[in-house]
């Protein structure tokens, strides 16, 4: 089965780091086009950030310098690390593929950020 | 950055009804443009993409429309399994992809 499993949410207090996981089952994240999404709560959609098949990354202005996209091919896994977190950071974190602008999402993982 | 603006937010319709959701770009996005279904608590579910494509396994009632700036997405004939949030995104650049604000369809 194709499918993406997105890990590593939780609380976190403002300032702090923390670095998602998606880990891709019957495809290969190297070979695709992936990215990150997220959801606060309420609200709609906000793309964060894209990696392409050739390593080159690109990142929302609102997480520009703060997050960065990453992928281990031995582990076929797509990562999120995040730092300086921001109470506006708090939403669930979507990874995707981005076949056709979106074909594949994973289920999502909270990031709480709060006092 | 390209700015997708989507009407209406809200829009409450009956099932059996036509329902017709607009979005407009900030500048042309050729026919870069999905359209997305979302339901509480789930992820994003792709129904559109390149504009007028139907993703596989998409009942034939939805469909989308345009090129540029203004684009559509139509439901012929809404059903009980309709009744959620839809987006659109444009991908016309991979280095900044933007989402509308979403139109919630509810029951009338």
């Amino acid at each position: 089965e194709v499918q993406l499993v997105e890990s590593g949410g939780g609380l976190i207090q403002p300032g702090g780091s923390l670095r998602l996981s998606c880990a891709a089952s019957g495809l290969t994240v190297i070979s695709n086009f992936m990215s990150w999404v997220r959801q606060a709560p309420g609200k709609g959609l906000e793309w964060v950030s894209v990696i392409y098949s050739d390593g080159t990354t690109y990142y929302a202005d609102s997480v520009k310098g703060r997050f960065t996209i990453s992928r281990d091919n031995s582990k076929n896994t797509l990562y999120l690390q995040m730092i300086s977190l921001r109470a506006e950071d708090t939403a669930v974190y979507y990874c995707a593929r981005m076949n056709r602008g979106g074909d594949l999402w994973g289920q999502g993982t909270l990031v709480t950020v709060s006092s | 950055d390209i700015q997708m603006t989507q009407s209406p937010s809200t829009l409450s319709a009956s099932v059996g009804d036509r329902v017709t959701i607009t979005c407009r770009a900030s500048q042309s996005i050729s026919s870069w443009l999905a359209w997305f279904q979302q339901k509480p608590g789930k992820a994003p579910k792709l129904l559109i993409y390149k504009a007028s494509s139907l993703e596989s396994g998409v009942p034939s009632r939805f469909s989308g429309s345009g090129s540029g700036t203004e684009f559509t997405l139509t439901v012929s004939s809404l059903q009980p399994d309709d009744f959620a949030t839809y987006y659109c995104q444009q991908y016309n650049s991979y280095s900044e992809l933007t989402f509308g604000g979403g139109t919630k369809v509810e029951i009338k």
